[in-house]
This record gives structure tokens, C-alpha cells and sequence, in this order.
């Protein structure tokens, strides 16, 4: 079983939508938890972290659930600039594991 | 935050030659590691480049394959050795204060092995 596992898409919504990606993790010992976002042919960048209570930020929503060992992000009001990867980044040690990405196309 | 420059951005290779990926950041910081990310894949940590002792490798990963250095806090260099086609993919450095803090990503390498 992956350390990190989401489902790799694409998910493909038009502007305006509301759209929810899930990442499952195995290591019930993982601290820190992570969004990033990756555009293409660029490199990862921090979306945000995870925290027990869920936080938002704008249009962003992440929750995590360590009991079912699951983290979802939300985007409400999709738009055409969040076309990109999702990755969810896990740290069971000192170091961080990513999934493999959920791809988001936002169509006109 | 980090700005994190890596030279080259780019090259096509030889197999059989070495290829080595200097990663440059503009404030010292504890932590840095190097990943490869193959086309359609996830990024899969190499090694964490340690200052002042040998880098930390990770499972299937190894340092005569993978010599890396880091000679102060803000610098380090990834050399993939004895290339193969295989070891086509984009290789970036990061850096922070640790898995807890924000990583920062370098723009990536992005290596052809012919």
C-alpha cells in the first residue's frame, strides 16, 4: 500500500464549481500535513498545511481526519488559475512524502 | 521565505557520463533534499543533503550512484552518475527548517539521458 494515496483525476469542473479532493494516508504516526500545488512544468509550491481543527483560507478549505487517516481539500468558486496538480504531503518522520497529485482542469 | 536557484535548468547526456545539479539558496537554512520526479509521477525523495556529514539516502537510492554535497547552509549539488536513460527526469532541491516548515522547491533539472 502507498504511504500517500490519492485519486489522480483529472477532475474536470467548470468556473464556479465546487470541487473536493481526498488524500489517505498509512502512517498513524504522521505529524504534519500539507497541501501543495504544482502547475505545470514548474515546481511544487506550498498551498497550505493541515490542521486538526481544519482551516481555510479564501476559497480553500482543508480538513484532516486522523482517526480515518484522511485529508481532503476543498475549492469553492473554482477558476480558470486553479487548473493545476494537487499534491498531498504527508511527514511520518522528518521528511515529506507526496502523493502522486490530483489533477484539476477548470474549463470555461 | 527561500528563493532557490538549481543550474543547469536543463541537459541532454550522454549514458555513461555524469551530470552534477548545483542548488543555490539565498538564506542559510537547515534542512535541504533533493527529489526526482519522473514524467506523470509524484516526486520520490533521493537523499537529505546534511551540512558538514555525509547525506542521508533513501531506500533504493545510493551515494555512489547519487553523490551529493553541501559545504555550507546555503549551497548543495546532486550528481547522478553513470547515467542511463532511466535516470531521465526532472531532479529538484528544496529547502526549509524541516518537515514541519514550509519546503521551498528549486525550479527542477530536467535531464535527458540518451
Amino acid at each position: 500500500r502507498k504511504e500517500v494515496e490519492q485519486d489522480p483525476g483529472p477532475f474536470n469542473v467548470p468556473e464556479g464549481a465546487t470541487v473536493a479532493f481526498n488524500c489517505t494516508y498509512s502512517n498513524s504516526a504522521s505529524q504534519s500535513f500539507f497541501w501543495y500545488r504544482q502547475d505545470c512544468r514548474k515546481e511544487p509550491k506550498l498551498l497550505m498545511s493541515v490542521y486538526s481543527s481544519g482551516n481555510e483560507d479564501g476559497r480553500f478549505t482543508a480538513q484532516l481526519n486522523r482517526a480515518s487517516q484522511y485529508i481532503s481539500l476543498l475549492i469553492r468558486d473554482s477558476k480558470l488559475s486553479d487548473s493545476a496538480t494537487y499534491l498531498c504531503v504527508v511527514t511520518p518522520t522528518d521528511k515529506l512524502i507526496f502523493g502522486t497529485g490530483t489533477r484539476l482542469q477548470v474549463f470555461p | 521565505s527561500a528563493v532557490i536557484s538549481q543550474k543547469p535548468s536543463r541537459d541532454i547526456c550522454q549514458r555513461g557520463t555524469s551530470l552534477t545539479i548545483q542548488c543555490q539558496v539565498d538564506s542559510q537554512v537547515t534542512m535541504m533534499f533533493w527529489y526526482r520526479q519522473q514524467p506523470g509521477q509524484s516526486l520520490t525523495l533521493i537523499a537529505t543533503a546534511n551540512q558538514g556529514s555525509e547525506a542521508t539516502y533513501e531506500s533504493g537510492f545510493v551515494i555512489d550512484k547519487f553523490p551529493i554535497s553541501r559545504p555550507n547552509l546555503t549551497f548543495s549539488t546532486l550528481t547522478v552518475s553513470n547515467m542511463s536513460p532511466e535516470d531521465s527526469s526532472i531532479y529538484l532541491c528544496s529547502a526549509g527548517g524541516g518537515a514541519w516548515d514550509e519546503q521551498f522547491f528549486g525550479p527542477g533539472t530536467r535531464l535527458t539521458v540518451l
